[in-house]
């Protein structure tokens, strides 16, 4: 099937930085890509849908200036947080789909961030 | 997208069939079924998915309703590395629209 890769898997930082994290379609171009978070024992959140070559849809009650996204190209989107504090610390997930796969959604192995 | 109800957990013995329900009574006629579980502390993957036909494929069978009221996805010969939280999902089958994730089933696999 499609891959979804994700990095980094695990990051640490310091509260007040700013991290980014990478998602990419390895074998295919992904014109769709979403963003979610998910918290322990809790079902994944979808936090915004990034489309290449223009503005991500955010999903009510997520800040667009606090979790930045950018879809520059057919296999890359990235998600930055931006001033992260404490409880941003979560587990970040993309997926993307494309047309050929039946518009079957894959996803990232994730990524956890943890701020300190 | 339409809900779906599933229970929150299941048991299942090792090498038995786990046959996991979903209901998704308001499913409209364009929405398909899908399937994706989650292991701990990774991403969802995916499992099957079908419109109005049963489907298998290598991991699993999906027997859905005449009706499409109701779904029923079956994993022949249930694994510990099957204990997972199961997600039933019904979305119209376009790139552009997302997934939207219900509770699941945790699915518990015991030897």
């Amino acid at each position: 099937g499609a891959v979804v890769s994700q990095h980094p898997s695990r990051v640490i930082c310091k509260s007040g930085t700013s991290v980014k994290i990478e998602c990419r379609s390895l074998d295919f171009q992904a014109t769709t890509m979403f963003w979610y978070r998910q918290f322990p024992k809790k079902s994944l959140m979808l936090m915004a849908t990034s489309n290449e070559g223009s503005k991500a849809t955010y999903e009510q009650g997520v800040e667009k200036d606090k979790f930045l996204i950018n879809h520059a190209s057919l296999t890359l989107s990235t998600l930055t947080v931006t001033s992260a504090h404490p409880e941003d610390s979560s587990f970040y997930i993309c997926s993307a789909s494309y047309s050929n796969s039946g518009n079957t959604i894959y996803f990232g192995e994730g990524s956890w961030l943890t701020v300190v | 997208d339409a809900k779906t109800t599933q229970p929150p957990s299941m048991d299942c013995a090792e090498g038995r069939a786990a046959n996991l329900p979903c209901n998704h009574s308001t499913i409209s006629g364009n929405e398909y079924v899908y399937w994706y579980r989650q292991i701990h502390s990774q991403g969802p993957q995916y499992i099957i998915h079908g419109l109005k036909n049963n489907e298998t494929n290598e991991m699993a069978s999906l027997i859905i309703t005449e009706d499409r009221k109701s779904s029923t996805l079956i994993l022949p010969h249930a694994t510990l590395r099957d204990t997972a939280v199961y997600y039933c999902i019904v979305r119209v089958g376009n790139a552009g629209n997302m997934l939207t994730f219900g509770g699941g089933t945790r699915l518990m696999v015991k030897p």
